[in-house]
């Protein structure tokens, strides 16, 4: 079966510092992979997406960015962390277009 | 554009009560899905169901049932005989043409002993 980690589950990192938070894929290959953010609020909001390595289509111009070094992981990144970066970060997985999205257990960042 | 409208922010039941989350959903493709997600206080989100837009049956799973209406754009969920653990934030969602999924604002639904 397809299990989906990320690490690490909290965070609290202070503004001006560097983010690197991975998500990982087992039992399954070519997935999609997906970042969300939701702040307070509760509203989920689409990130960066994946269909293959190497390939990255970010859907909200930020301080972030994302890359798929391998098939199976998904690392979100930031040079410089803001105040507004804090929030709680998913990471989905699908195999098709129109699939059921699975998420990871998420990581809540907070930037002081 | 895709949009969906949960009007209920949040519904208070006491256990064993009936309760009915209600989803609207706007698209413009002729080929959609449908989710139904439930996001406890963990955090994680919980996949429920997935329908198609081709596809109107109704559908039960233990105490959950859906009744989606393409007609009214709705895609209603019912908890019947709600528990404490039902107690969750729960997520309609509708995704299409794209890889990308538009979340509704969420209904917090608060079960009472």
């Amino acid at each position: 079966s397809q299990t989906i980690h990320q690490w690490p589950a909290t965070l609290v990192q202070p503004v001006g510092s560097p983010l690197s938070l991975e998500c990982t894929v087992e039992g399954t290959s070519n997935p999609n992979l997906y970042w969300y953010r939701q702040a307070a609020g509760r509203g989920l909001q689409l990130l960066f997406y994946s269909v293959g390595i190497g390939q990255i289509s970010s859907e909200v111009p930020q301080n972030l960015s994302a890359s798929r070094p391998q098939d199976r992981q998904f690392i979100l990144s930031s040079k410089k962390l803001l105040l507004s970066d804090s929030g709680f970060y998913l990471c989905a997985w699908d195999i098709l277009q129109g699939d059921t999205q699975y998420f990871g257990p998420g990581t809540r960042l907070t930037v002081l | 554009a895709q949009k969906v409208t949960q009007a209920q922010t949040e519904i208070s039941v006491v256990e064993k009560e009936d309760v009915t989350l209600d989803c609207v959903y706007e698209t413009r493709d002729t080929t959609y899905y449908l989710f139904w997600y439930k996001q406890p206080p963990s955090g994680e989100l919980v996949f429920l169901i997935r329908r198609n837009s081709f596809d109107e049956q109704n559908e039960i799973s233990g105490r959950y049932s859906w009744n989606f209406q393409k007609s009214t754009s709705s895609f209603n969920f019912t908890i019947t005989a709600s528990q404490v653990v039902d107690s969750a934030v729960y997520f309609c969602v509708t995704g299409g043409a794209t890889n990308k999924l538009i979340f509704g604002t969420g209904t917090l639904l608060a079960v009472q002993p």
